[in-house]
């Protein structure tokens, strides 16, 4: 089974900062990695995923993450965030080898970003 | 295309009431997924649909049921509602890939039951 923890509940920065968001996961079998936003009173919407290959991710809106397989972690970053980006994320895992669809798909608890003027 | 559209979009309900939540997707995916967002505890997948027909448990399935009749439409339903049901449900759709695809989240509905 696979768990993910996102390490802040909660990032409150300003404007033009930049900013990272943790997230580790726990497995025993290789995983995709995803991160969702969500937007106030909107469903989620695919930031970004690795699948494979480089180890940097680049997704939309100007965020990236990194696949740190040593330390089963995949951080979420951003160099200068706008108010725009006020949204909650949520890192996800699913098993690699996985295929149909994402039933196997697990959520952390998600991390809440402030940006503020 | 409307992508992931659900009905209604709020409701109240009162202990022991009934009620169904339409999931409607324009995109032909095989898989819906049916989630609870719950403060602090992320998305949890309540029930999930392989294809027309077919319905399958996930994580939190006690107290729901759910039908695929028509590949489009995802239904849950809640026999006798209990104040523990009180979420933000999400509706979400996928591809059948060879590898993991991209869920489709419709905007969500929320039920406050009394």
């Amino acid at each position: 089974a696979q768990s993910v923890t996102q390490l802040d509940s909660q990032v409150p920065v300003f404007e033009e900062a930049p900013v990272e968001l943790r997230c580790n996961y726990s497995s025993s079998v290789s995983v995709y990695l995803f991160w969702y936003v969500q937007y106030p009173n909107q469903g989620l919407q695919l930031l970004l995923k690795y699948l494979s290959g480089s180890t940097l991710v680049k997704g939309i809106n100007g965020f990236e993450a990194e696949f740190n397989k040593s330390q089963t972690s995949f951080h979420l970053r951003k160099p200068s965030v706008h108010i725009s980006d006020t949204a909650e994320y949520f890192c996800a895992v699913t098993p690699r080898g996985t295929q149909g669809g994402s039933e196997k798909l697990v959520f952390g608890k998600g991390t809440k970003l402030t940006v503020n003027p | 295309n409307a992508g992931v559209t659900q009905t209604p979009k709020f409701r109240v309900l009162k202990t022991g009431q009934s009620m169904t939540l339409l999931c409607a997707q324009d995109m032909n995916h095989e898989y819906m997924y049916w989630y609870r967002q719950d403060p602090g505890m992320g998305l949890r997948l309540i029930h999930y649909s392989v294809g027309e027909g077919t319905t399958a448990k996930g994580e939190v399935p006690d107290g729901y049921n759910v039908s695929r009749l028509k590949k489009q439409n995802f239904l849950l339903g809640l026999e006798s509602a209990a104040p523990s049901q009180t979420s933000v449900y999400f509706c979400a759709s996928s591809y059948t890939g060879t590898g993991p695809e991209t869920q489709y989240f419709g905007p969500g509905t929320r039920l406050l039951v009394l």
